[in-house]
Order: structure tokens, then C-alpha cells, then sequence
């Protein structure tokens, strides 16, 4: 079954560090697609990358960067000199094609405080 | 600007009752979707619908009703048969189901 899992709950960084989130996923499809949102206070999920499976590149945007690996089901997330704007929760997700919903299957969020 | 809404920002319920969220987009998109979260959790999906004058149940769609009757309004209803309705509501919405899905703002939803 498919499935994200988060395992960071909450993490606490000084600004101006780097830090990487992790995600790690199952699922038994060949295609599919990863997500990478970010929930500030407000509460609105904002939409930071997409990638699909077939897809190993890493990608960097800025201060963020994206690590996928398929040999370990991970698609972790780094961000570079971390500032105060970047607390937030963020959420990995999943989206499998072949089950013909495209539903999202959510981690449980990482919630990342950032300290001045 | 081109945007997802959702109205009422904050709703109280009494027991009973059924309320309704509104959500609606003018990004031209095809899929609209509803999502719960509560504390500390992952969304879930409640109902989705890929095209107008269609939907279909998500994972935890009992006690919550839909309709899609306009490409740009899926409204919520969260009925009395809903037994644990406190929670955060999304709505999310995509180009076409195979789309990246884009969130509103949400509406909390809070029984007393």
C-alpha cells in the first residue's frame, strides 16, 4: 500500500543553518509523483516542487533543494542558511497515476522552527 | 488575480446541524478537491471530482455530502451524521486530475 512517512515531528534550527527534511515513501508503481508543500501559520498549502518518478535529477530553487533517491524511496528536502520566514510545517506527498484518482497520500509534516 | 477561495474563514457548529463551506476558483481548473486535516496529521481526502456534475468519495467521506455543479464552486456540506466535524477544511484544485493540486486558505471548523 502506499504510504509517506515523515519521521521528523519537529525540528529547531538557529538561523542561517541549513537543514534537510526527510520523506520517505512506498508504493508498488513504476510511475508516480512526489510533492513537497509548505503550510505557514496562515495555514494554506503552498506548492514548492513536483517531480516524477522517472526523474532522478536534484533540483535546487534558491536556498531550497530537493534530493531524490528511488534506490532508498526517499525525497528529502534541504534548505540552505535557513531564515525565520522558513517556520512553517511542511508536508511530503505522494500521487500514484495508475489508481486513476491522482489522489495525494500526505506525510504526517515536519514542523521546522527557526530561530533568530 | 487567479485564486482559490474559501468562505468562512472560521465556522461554528452546533451539534446537530449541518453547515456548508464554499470554495471556489476562477483558474479555469478541471479537478477541485476537499481535504481534512486535524492536529498533528496528514491530510486526508474527503471528496474529489474531476468534472462538473461528477464526484467521487474519498478515503473518509462519510457524514460530508458534495456537489459539483458549476466548474468553479465545490461546495462542502458537513452534516449532523459526521460524528468528529472539528478540523481544518482545504480545498485544492488542479488543472486536469493528473495536475499539481493548488490550496485555498481553509476554513476552520469548530463544534461547541
Amino acid at each position: 500500500a502506499q504510504k509517506v512517512t515523515q519521521a521528523q515531528t519537529e525540528i529547531s534550527v538557529v538561523e542561517k543553518e541549513d537543514v534537510t527534511l526527510d520523506c520517505v515513501y512506498e508504493t508498488r508503481d513504476t510511475t508516480y509523483y512526489l510533492f513537497w508543500y509548505k503550510q505557514p501559520p496562515s495555514g494554506e498549502l503552498v506548492f514548492l516542487i513536483r517531480r516524477n518518478s522517472f526523474d532522478e535529477q536534484n533540483e535546487i530553487s534558491g536556498r531550497y533543494s530537493w534530493n531524490f533517491q528511488k534506490s532508498t524511496s526517499s525525497f528529502n528536502f534541504t534548505i540552505t542558511a535557513s531564515q525565520v520566514v522558513d517556520s512553517a510545517v511542511y508536508f511530503c506527498a505522494l500521487s500514484e497515476p495508475a489508481s486513476g484518482t491522482y489522489k495525494y497520500i500526505f506525510g504526517t509534516g515536519t514542523r521546522l522552527k527557526v530561530l533568530a | 488575480d487567479g485564486g482559490i477561495t474559501q468562505s468562512p474563514k472560521y465556522l461554528f457548529r452546533k451539534e446537530g446541524q449541518n453547515v456548508t463551506l464554499s470554495c471556489e476558483q476562477n483558474l479555469n481548473h478541471d479537478a477541485m478537491y476537499w481535504y481534512r486535516q486535524d492536529p498533528g496529521q496528514g491530510l486526508r481526502l474527503i471528496y474529489y471530482s474531476q468534472i462538473v456534475n461528477d464526484f467521487q468519495k474519498g478515503d473518509i467521506a462519510e457524514g460530508y455530502s458534495v456537489s459539483r455543479e458549476k466548474k468553479e464552486s465545490f461546495p462542502l456540506t458537513v452534516t449532523s451524521a459526521q460524528k468528529n466535524p472539528t478540523a481544518f477544511y482545504l480545498c485544492a484544485s488542479s488543472i486536469v486530475a493528473s495536475g499539481t493540486q493548488y490550496f485555498g486558505p481553509g476554513t476552520r471548523l469548530t463544534v461547541l
